[in-house]
């Protein structure tokens, strides 16, 4: 019963060049979130995406960032052109989608991106 | 705008002894409540939540917490800590009705757990 994997685990980029993190979502489930965490920060809302959709990108840097969930395969954050601010960790959760209530959100381990 | 208030970025206990971590929102109504614990180098778990009803909730690893209205907080205790509960746990409000289920977080309380 895999939860949200999430790869790669670390990744080092030099600046200038681009990052990819992906995000599988738990099974069942069609809704995702990327949240960012700064250094002895807490976690900040990116984006919430559904199947090849964006819902929500009210948190995403206005350059540099984008952010897709195709119909198959996983949700790719994509950074371009790092800069040593984009050094975070960057989590992943997924959810059902609305039934009755808040969907509860489950987070996968992140992927701790460097630049250097 | 909707935020988080974690008072305590740092709290000490031995091991045994009662628990309690400071949480309060601001926010135009009752959102969703939360809380997440993060060992290190892990992503969260969630603890408990609160959406309607009993304003004490229950959750894993012995947890509760209260949800008091008057005062905007959502407390999270346990009457005997364990040292493997030393890790950040983090606060978390969702808007209710919203189009989305975005999560606002405080920005943590990094406990530590004396033998």
């Amino acid at each position: 019963n895999a939860g949200v994997m999430q790869n790669p685990r670390h990744l080092v980029r030099r600046r200038g060049q681009e990052a990819r993190l992906r995000c599988s979502p738990m099974k069942g489930h069609s809704h995702v979130y990327w949240y960012r965490q700064l250094p002895e920060e807490g976690l900040k809302f990116m984006v919430y995406l559904q199947k090849e959709n964006i819902i929500d990108e009210s948190g995403m840097p206005k350059e540099r960032f984008s952010a897709e969930f195709p119909k198959e395969g996983p949700s790719i954050l994509r950074i371009q052109q790092v800069v040593r601010g984009d050094s975070a960790a960057y989590f992943c959760a997924s959810s059902q989608g609305f039934g009755a209530g808040v969907d509860e959100q489950y987070f996968g381990p992140g992927t701790r991106l460097t630049v250097t | 705008a909707q935020s988080v208030t974690q008072p305590d970025i740092h709290i000490t206990v031995s091991e045994g002894a009662s628990l309690e971590l400071r949480c309060n929102y601001s926010y135009g109504a009752t959102p969703y409540l939360f809380w997440y614990v993060q060992s290190p180098g892990q992503g969260l778990q969630l603890l408990l939540k609160y959406f309607s009803g009993d304003t004490l909730v229950q959750g894993i690893k012995g947890f509760e917490a209260e949800f008091k209205r008057s005062q905007s907080s959502f407390n999270l205790r346990k009457p005997s800590v364990h040292w493997s509960d030393a890790a950040e746990y983090f606060c978390a409000v969702a808007r209710r009705g919203g189009a989305t289920n975005k999560l606002i977080f405080g920005t943590g309380t990094l406990l530590a757990v004396q033998p």
